[in-house]
């Protein structure tokens, strides 16, 4: 079965400082995968997604970055901070073929000082 | 992609059957409507997806007119831990760009 792994759980950062949140994916390969964020209230936003390796679509411009630098690892970004960008960010996965129907992560709940 | 509308917020009891009804005027041709369930500080969880008619599975039914502008989750007696936000999404297979609303928040009650 596959599995979804995202580290830290959660950070507590200051304005201006990097992020790095790491997420890997299990038991399948060459999987569809997304960064969400999803601040106070409900609505999850799509940051960025990939189809392969060295592949990422951003939909949201913002001062945060993407990179799969392996098959099954997605990495998300940021070289200085903003307020603004504290919030539950989210990683999820889905088959080629299947992309509506995504497996998410457990997320990491980011503050931003 | 065709945006939806879901009430923001119901109440039930244990034991007691739930729909949601999500309208999707502008849903095109070939899109899917995926409902997903997700509980606080957890990530969304697919629930079900159908195109037309009514598909059920181990958790839920979805029922879908012949119009296909709305659709509507059927929980059937729902316990205290279904209390969660439940989305609706439409859209096709378009390289995972799903947009999540605002969702439903449904509270069950003893």
């Amino acid at each position: 079965s596959q599995t979804i792994h995202q580290w830290p759980a959660t950070l507590v950062q200051p304005v201006g400082s990097p992020l790095s949140l790491e997420c890997t994916v299990e038991g399948t390969s060459n999987p569809n995968l997304y960064w969400y964020r999803q601040a106070a209230g409900r609505g999850l936003q799509l940051l960025f997604y990939s189809v392969g390796i060295g592949q990422i679509s951003s939909e949201v411009p913002q001062n945060l970055s993407a990179s799969r630098p392996q098959d099954r690892q997605f990495i998300l970004s940021s070289k200085k901070l903003l307020l603004s960008d504290s919030g539950f960010y989210l990683c999820a996965w889905s088959f080629k073929g299947a992309a509506d129907e995504q497996y998410f992560g457990p997320g990491t709940r980011l503050t931003v000082t | 992609l065709a945006k939806t509308t879901q009430p923001i917020s119901m109440d039930s009891y244990e034991g007691q059957e739930v729909n949601i009804t999500c309208s999707h005027n502008n849903i095109a041709t070939n899109d899917y409507i995926t409902w997903y369930q997700q509980f606080p500080s957890q990530g969304p969880r697919f629930i079900i997806q159908g195109y037309k008619t009514k598909v059920t599975n181990e958790v839920a039914s979805l029922f879908i007119p012949a119009d296909r502008k709305s659709s509507t989750l059927s929980l059937p007696r729902v316990s205290l831990s279904d209390t969660a936000v439940y989305y609706c999404l439409v859209g096709g297979n378009q390289g995972g760009k799903l947009i999540f609303g605002q969702g439903t928040e449904l509270s069950v009650k003893p």
